[in-house]
């Protein structure tokens, strides 16, 4: 079975910071892992994933997140928070197949001017 | 050019009523997929559908129901709605039915039942 653990529902940062977003998973089999972003009131977008390649991926927006198989995490970055990064972000994790797809509880993330 | 689209974007009702959502891919995907966003931002998949087998969640009750007139549509119908049921439903599509594909979403319905 697969999961995901979000630690931290809300994070806060100022303008230009560092944005450190985690996730611990949990998975019987090697896992494939996800960052997805919502913006209010929209759709889920894809910011990175990971799919057994290189463990550092690089995503859209400046983003990107290190598979620790060691640690079972999959943390988010940012080097210089903007105020346009303000969202919800949800971490995820697959199993073999499409119906096996589990979303973290998401964190919310506010950027402060 | 969408390529999740929902409709309608928000749908208020009362309980008792029978409602449908529709959902459209123009991207091509094989498979495709419901989930349920509640209050708390949490998302759970209620469905997936890929080359005609539709695969339940089987928490979802089954006032639930998927239709797929093709594979770029896959619609929920909801009989008898509840208070409960009051979320945001997301569409989403896929590729192929593997795990290392990647989801994408539509912008969401969100229901309201009074």
């Amino acid at each position: 079975a697969q999961s995901v653990t979000q630690l931290g529902s809300h994070v806060s940062v100022s303008e230009g910071a560092l944005v450190l977003l985690r996730c611990n998973y949990s998975s019987s089999v090697p896992p494939y892992l996800f960052w997805y972003v919502q913006y209010p009131n929209q759709g889920l977008q894809l910011l990175l994933k990971y799919t057994s390649a290189a463990t550092l991926v690089k995503g859209i927006n400046g983003f990107e997140a290190e598979f620790k198989k060691s640690e079972t995490s999959f943390h988010l970055t940012k080097p210089s928070a903007h105020m346009s990064d303000a969202a919800e972000y949800f971490c995820a994790v697959s199993g073999r197949t499409g119906n096996q797809f589990y979303f973290g509880t998401g964190t919310s993330l506010t950027v402060i001017p | 050019d969408t390529a999740v689209s929902q409709t309608p974007k928000y749908l208020v009702t009362q309980m008792g009523n029978d409602k449908s959502i529709k959902c459209e891919q123009n991207l091509g995907h094989d498979t495709m997929y419901w989930y349920k966003q509640d209050s708390k931002k949490f998302l759970k998949i209620m469905f997936s559908y890929n080359n005609k087998e539709l695969i339940i969640n089987e928490t979802v009750p089954n006032r639930f129901s998927p239709k797929s007139p093709d594979k770029a549509h896959l619609n929920l119908h909801i009989n008898s709605l509840e208070l409960g049921d009051s979320a945001v439903y997301f569409c989403a599509s896929s590729p192929f039915f593997t795990a290392t594909y990647e989801q994408y979403f539509g912008p969401g319905t969100r229901l309201t039942v009074t």
